[in-house]
């Protein structure tokens, strides 16, 4: 079967940094995606990855190793508001994305 | 404002009642999508349509219908709701001519079958 795993929960400070892990197995691979939800909203874009290495936009980076079937999201510079829910997902061979049941950021001053 | 629109936002509604939730957008997209999400859980396709005029099951269409007419609307429709189907409900569309086929999500309907 396909599958995506990431932390369930994961606590930062104000100020630093954090990464949050994605692995994935699918049946083939088209990209990999990572959205940003608030509690309460939609998912919104944040970063895809297709080709192997880092990816950075801002205080955001996400890094992908095809091989190893893994990925991460970088955030720097942690600010309260990116207290939020980090959905991963893989677009598999027939181009359908499988969703991770995201990774939920508690930020602490 | 470009984006997708949801109605209602919440609905309570009684097992066995037939409900339709709609999706509008406004950017041109040529794809649509439902997906469901639930707690501890990924979010799980429904239903999509890649063109208008077509439509396709996803991974959890049981209990589900949906109707692409033109480019803009997508309703997805529970013909006889069950409580199994409380959820929260997320139409997104993209532009799947593009290479990343990006996403962008209406801000959900949340609905509870009693």
């Amino acid at each position: 079967g396909q599958n995506i795993d990431q932390p369930t929960e994961m606590t930062a400070t104000e100020g630093a940094i954090v990464q949050i892990n994605c692995t994935y197995q699918t049946s083939g691979f088209n990209g990999l995606f990572w959205y940003q939800q608030h509690a309460g909203e939609a998912p919104t874009f944040l970063s895809y990855n297709v080709l192997d290495g880092l990816e950075e936009k801002g205080r955001f980076s996400s890094f992908l190793s095809r091989s190893k079937g893994y990925s991460y999201l970088l955030l720097k510079e942690l600010q309260m508001k990116d207290s939020a829910s980090y959905l991963c997902a893989v677009r598999d061979s027939n181009y359908q994305l499988i969703w991770g049941a995201g990774t939920k950021l508690i930020i602490k001053p | 404002i470009a984006g997708i629109t949801q109605a209602p936002t919440s609905q309570i509604l009684a097992a066995g009642r037939r409900m339709t939730l709609r999706c509008t957008q406004d950017m041109r997209h040529n794809a649509m999508y439902w997906y469901r999400q639930d707690l501890g859980l990924g979010l799980r396709l429904i239903h999509y349509s890649n063109t208008a005029g077509t439509t396709g099951k996803g991974e959890v269409p049981d209990g589900y219908s949906v109707s692409r007419a033109n480019t803009d609307d997508f309703p997805l429709t529970l013909a006889s709701a069950v409580p199994s189907q409380t959820s929260v409900y997320f139409c997104a569309s993209s532009d799947s001519k593009t290479g990343a086929n990006v996403l962008t999500f209406g801000a959900g309907s949340r609905l509870t079958v009693l």
